[in-house]
Protein backbone atom coordinates (compact mmCIF):
# COMPACT_ATOMS: atom_id res chain seq x y z
CA UNK A 1 0.00 0.00 0.00
CA UNK A 2 1.28 3.07 -0.85
CA UNK A 3 -1.04 5.45 0.83
CA UNK A 4 -0.30 7.40 3.87
CA UNK A 5 0.11 5.56 6.85
CA UNK A 6 -0.55 6.48 10.63
CA UNK A 7 0.34 5.00 14.04
CA UNK A 8 -1.36 4.10 16.10
CA UNK A 9 -4.94 4.24 14.87
CA UNK A 10 -6.05 4.55 18.61
CA UNK A 11 -3.99 5.39 21.56
CA UNK A 12 -5.97 6.02 25.34
CA UNK A 13 -3.81 7.91 28.06
CA UNK A 14 -4.65 9.15 31.13
CA UNK A 15 -4.08 12.58 31.39
CA UNK A 16 -0.79 13.98 31.96
CA UNK A 17 1.26 11.38 29.79
CA UNK A 18 2.63 11.87 26.75
CA UNK A 19 1.92 10.57 23.50
CA UNK A 20 3.57 10.24 20.40
CA UNK A 21 1.84 9.59 17.04
CA UNK A 22 3.68 8.91 13.81
CA UNK A 23 2.98 9.30 10.17
CA UNK A 24 4.36 8.31 7.02
CA UNK A 25 3.55 10.20 3.81
CA UNK A 26 3.46 8.88 0.33
CA UNK A 27 7.08 8.74 -0.85
CA UNK A 28 7.31 11.31 -3.60
CA UNK A 29 5.46 14.01 -1.03
CA UNK A 30 7.39 16.88 -0.26
CA UNK A 31 4.78 18.28 1.94
CA UNK A 32 3.32 16.91 5.11
CA UNK A 33 0.56 18.10 6.95
CA UNK A 34 -0.59 17.65 10.53
CA UNK A 35 -4.79 18.32 11.07
CA UNK A 36 -6.42 17.90 14.14
CA UNK A 37 -10.35 17.04 14.23
CA UNK A 38 -13.15 16.89 16.58
CA UNK A 39 -16.64 15.91 16.96
CA UNK A 40 -18.63 17.62 14.20
CA UNK A 41 -15.70 19.72 13.11
CA UNK A 42 -13.90 20.10 9.51
CA UNK A 43 -9.95 19.33 10.03
CA UNK A 44 -8.16 22.05 11.58
CA UNK A 45 -4.87 22.68 10.49
CA UNK A 46 -1.80 22.36 13.10
CA UNK A 47 1.49 22.60 11.44
CA UNK A 48 3.62 21.28 8.01
CA UNK A 49 6.66 20.79 6.75
CA UNK A 50 8.27 21.05 3.23
CA UNK A 51 11.24 18.53 3.57
CA UNK A 52 12.52 18.70 6.72
CA UNK A 53 11.46 22.33 7.21
CA UNK A 54 8.83 23.09 9.63
CA UNK A 55 7.40 26.09 8.28
CA UNK A 56 4.15 27.08 9.42
CA UNK A 57 2.61 26.33 12.85
CA UNK A 58 -1.57 27.18 13.79
CA UNK A 59 -1.89 29.15 16.89
CA UNK A 60 -3.88 26.28 17.72
CA UNK A 61 -0.40 24.51 18.59
CA UNK A 62 0.25 25.38 21.67
CA UNK A 63 3.96 24.55 23.32
CA UNK A 64 2.79 20.93 24.87
CA UNK A 65 2.70 20.10 21.08
CA UNK A 66 5.66 19.54 18.97
CA UNK A 67 6.05 18.05 15.68
CA UNK A 68 9.10 16.49 13.43
CA UNK A 69 10.36 15.48 10.27
CA UNK A 70 13.87 14.59 10.74
CA UNK A 71 14.69 13.27 7.31
CA UNK A 72 12.09 14.80 4.89
CA UNK A 73 10.23 11.44 5.33
CA UNK A 74 7.97 10.02 8.08
CA UNK A 75 7.45 12.66 10.97
CA UNK A 76 6.09 12.39 14.41
CA UNK A 77 3.58 14.31 16.80
CA UNK A 78 4.55 14.70 20.43
CA UNK A 79 1.93 15.46 22.92
CA UNK A 80 3.24 15.91 26.09
CA UNK A 81 1.03 16.28 29.47
CA UNK A 82 -2.08 15.43 27.81
CA UNK A 83 -5.44 16.87 28.60
CA UNK A 84 -8.43 15.68 28.27
CA UNK A 85 -9.34 18.59 25.27
CA UNK A 86 -6.66 16.65 23.47
CA UNK A 87 -9.04 14.15 22.92
CA UNK A 88 -9.58 14.65 19.28
CA UNK A 89 -8.73 12.38 16.04
CA UNK A 90 -5.18 13.52 14.34
CA UNK A 91 -4.78 13.60 10.46
CA UNK A 92 -2.06 13.57 8.75
CA UNK A 93 -1.39 14.38 5.30
CA UNK A 94 1.03 14.84 2.09
CA UNK A 95 1.19 16.28 -1.28
CA UNK A 96 3.24 17.83 -3.71
CA UNK A 97 4.37 21.01 -3.23
CA UNK A 98 1.57 23.03 -5.66
CA UNK A 99 0.25 19.76 -7.10
CA UNK A 100 -2.18 20.37 -10.20
CA UNK A 101 -5.11 20.58 -8.05
CA UNK A 102 -3.94 21.23 -4.81
CA UNK A 103 -5.30 18.17 -3.07
CA UNK A 104 -3.75 16.65 0.32
CA UNK A 105 -3.51 12.65 0.81
CA UNK A 106 -5.17 12.06 3.89
CA UNK A 107 -4.43 9.09 6.07
CA UNK A 108 -7.04 7.49 8.40
CA UNK A 109 -5.87 9.65 11.38
CA UNK A 110 -4.92 8.41 15.06
CA UNK A 111 -7.52 8.54 17.43
CA UNK A 112 -6.82 10.13 20.84
CA UNK A 113 -8.22 9.55 23.36
CA UNK A 114 -7.37 11.39 27.09
CA UNK A 115 -9.03 9.68 30.15
CA UNK B 1 -12.77 33.30 12.07
CA UNK B 2 -14.34 30.81 10.07
CA UNK B 3 -12.70 31.67 6.57
CA UNK B 4 -14.62 28.03 4.94
CA UNK B 5 -18.26 27.66 6.05
CA UNK B 6 -20.34 24.93 5.61
CA UNK B 7 -23.68 26.08 7.21
CA UNK B 8 -26.25 22.68 6.62
CA UNK B 9 -24.94 20.29 9.11
CA UNK B 10 -27.01 17.58 7.32
CA UNK B 11 -28.76 16.57 4.13
CA UNK B 12 -31.03 13.85 2.75
CA UNK B 13 -31.73 13.14 -0.46
CA UNK B 14 -33.76 10.24 -2.02
CA UNK B 15 -31.25 7.91 -4.09
CA UNK B 16 -31.55 8.99 -8.16
CA UNK B 17 -32.46 12.44 -7.08
CA UNK B 18 -29.70 15.35 -7.15
CA UNK B 19 -27.55 16.34 -4.14
CA UNK B 20 -26.56 19.46 -3.66
CA UNK B 21 -23.90 21.05 -1.21
CA UNK B 22 -22.84 24.38 -0.54
CA UNK B 23 -19.97 26.08 0.97
CA UNK B 24 -18.96 29.72 1.12
CA UNK B 25 -15.83 31.55 1.86
CA UNK B 26 -14.38 34.67 3.07
CA UNK B 27 -10.88 35.24 1.59
CA UNK B 28 -10.82 36.02 -2.26
CA UNK B 29 -6.66 35.18 -2.31
CA UNK B 30 -7.38 31.05 -2.34
CA UNK B 31 -6.67 29.61 -5.58
CA UNK B 32 -8.05 25.94 -5.34
CA UNK B 33 -11.29 24.89 -3.83
CA UNK B 34 -11.69 20.98 -3.32
CA UNK B 35 -14.53 18.97 -1.89
CA UNK B 36 -13.37 15.77 0.19
CA UNK B 37 -15.19 12.29 1.18
CA UNK B 38 -15.10 11.13 4.42
CA UNK B 39 -16.57 7.79 5.64
CA UNK B 40 -16.52 6.93 9.90
CA UNK B 41 -12.73 6.01 10.73
CA UNK B 42 -11.37 6.94 7.68
CA UNK B 43 -9.24 9.87 7.05
CA UNK B 44 -11.16 12.25 4.16
CA UNK B 45 -10.44 11.20 0.43
CA UNK B 46 -10.56 13.63 -2.00
CA UNK B 47 -13.44 14.13 -4.32
CA UNK B 48 -13.36 16.90 -6.98
CA UNK B 49 -11.38 19.96 -7.28
CA UNK B 50 -11.99 23.62 -9.09
CA UNK B 51 -9.25 26.75 -9.93
CA UNK B 52 -10.44 30.00 -9.03
CA UNK B 53 -10.26 30.79 -12.46
CA UNK B 54 -12.77 28.66 -13.56
CA UNK B 55 -16.84 28.22 -12.46
CA UNK B 56 -17.54 24.80 -13.18
CA UNK B 57 -15.56 21.28 -13.29
CA UNK B 58 -17.44 17.78 -13.92
CA UNK B 59 -16.24 14.67 -13.41
CA UNK B 60 -18.63 11.72 -13.98
CA UNK B 61 -21.90 12.58 -11.04
CA UNK B 62 -19.75 15.21 -9.76
CA UNK B 63 -19.87 18.57 -10.38
CA UNK B 64 -18.56 21.47 -8.46
CA UNK B 65 -19.72 25.03 -9.44
CA UNK B 66 -17.58 28.26 -7.60
CA UNK B 67 -19.16 31.58 -7.74
CA UNK B 68 -16.42 34.41 -7.13
CA UNK B 69 -18.48 37.09 -6.45
CA UNK B 70 -20.57 35.44 -4.24
CA UNK B 71 -17.64 33.79 -2.31
CA UNK B 72 -19.38 30.79 -2.72
CA UNK B 73 -19.26 27.15 -4.37
CA UNK B 74 -21.77 24.17 -4.37
CA UNK B 75 -21.02 19.95 -5.28
CA UNK B 76 -23.55 18.58 -7.16
CA UNK B 77 -24.59 14.47 -7.12
CA UNK B 78 -26.31 13.36 -9.66
CA UNK B 79 -28.06 11.08 -9.56
CA UNK B 80 -27.25 10.01 -5.77
CA UNK B 81 -26.49 7.07 -4.70
CA UNK B 82 -26.44 5.36 -1.19
CA UNK B 83 -23.15 4.58 -0.91
CA UNK B 84 -22.71 8.32 -1.44
CA UNK B 85 -23.86 8.76 1.52
CA UNK B 86 -21.03 9.92 3.90
CA UNK B 87 -19.66 13.24 5.55
CA UNK B 88 -18.38 16.05 2.68
CA UNK B 89 -15.97 18.46 3.73
CA UNK B 90 -15.26 22.07 1.48
CA UNK B 91 -11.85 22.94 1.62
CA UNK B 92 -9.67 26.23 0.20
CA UNK B 93 -6.26 26.26 -0.55
CA UNK B 94 -4.19 29.29 0.57
CA UNK B 95 -0.76 30.73 -0.68
CA UNK B 96 1.29 28.43 1.52
CA UNK B 97 -0.55 25.13 0.31
CA UNK B 98 -2.56 24.18 3.31
CA UNK B 99 -5.80 23.44 2.88
CA UNK B 100 -8.88 25.04 5.40
CA UNK B 101 -11.99 23.32 5.74
CA UNK B 102 -15.01 23.61 6.44
CA UNK B 103 -17.30 22.18 9.03
CA UNK B 104 -18.63 19.26 7.07
CA UNK B 105 -22.33 18.43 5.47
CA UNK B 106 -23.58 14.73 6.42
CA UNK B 107 -25.30 13.58 3.55
CA UNK B 108 -27.55 10.75 3.96
CA UNK B 109 -28.97 9.19 0.55
CA UNK B 110 -32.23 7.21 1.73
CA UNK B 111 -33.15 4.37 -1.02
Amino acid sequence: DTGVSQDPRHKITKRGQNVTFRCDPISEHNRLYWYRQTLGQGPEFLTYFQNEAQLEKSRLLSDRFSAERPKGSFSTLEIQRTEQGDSAMYLCASSLFRGPVGELFFGEGSRLTVL
Amino acid sequence: DQQVKQNSPSLSVQEGRISILNCDYTNSMFDYFLWYKKYPAEGPTFLISISSIKDKNEDGRFTVFLNKSAKHLSLHIVPSQPGDSAVYFCAARGNTGKLIFGQGTTLQVKP
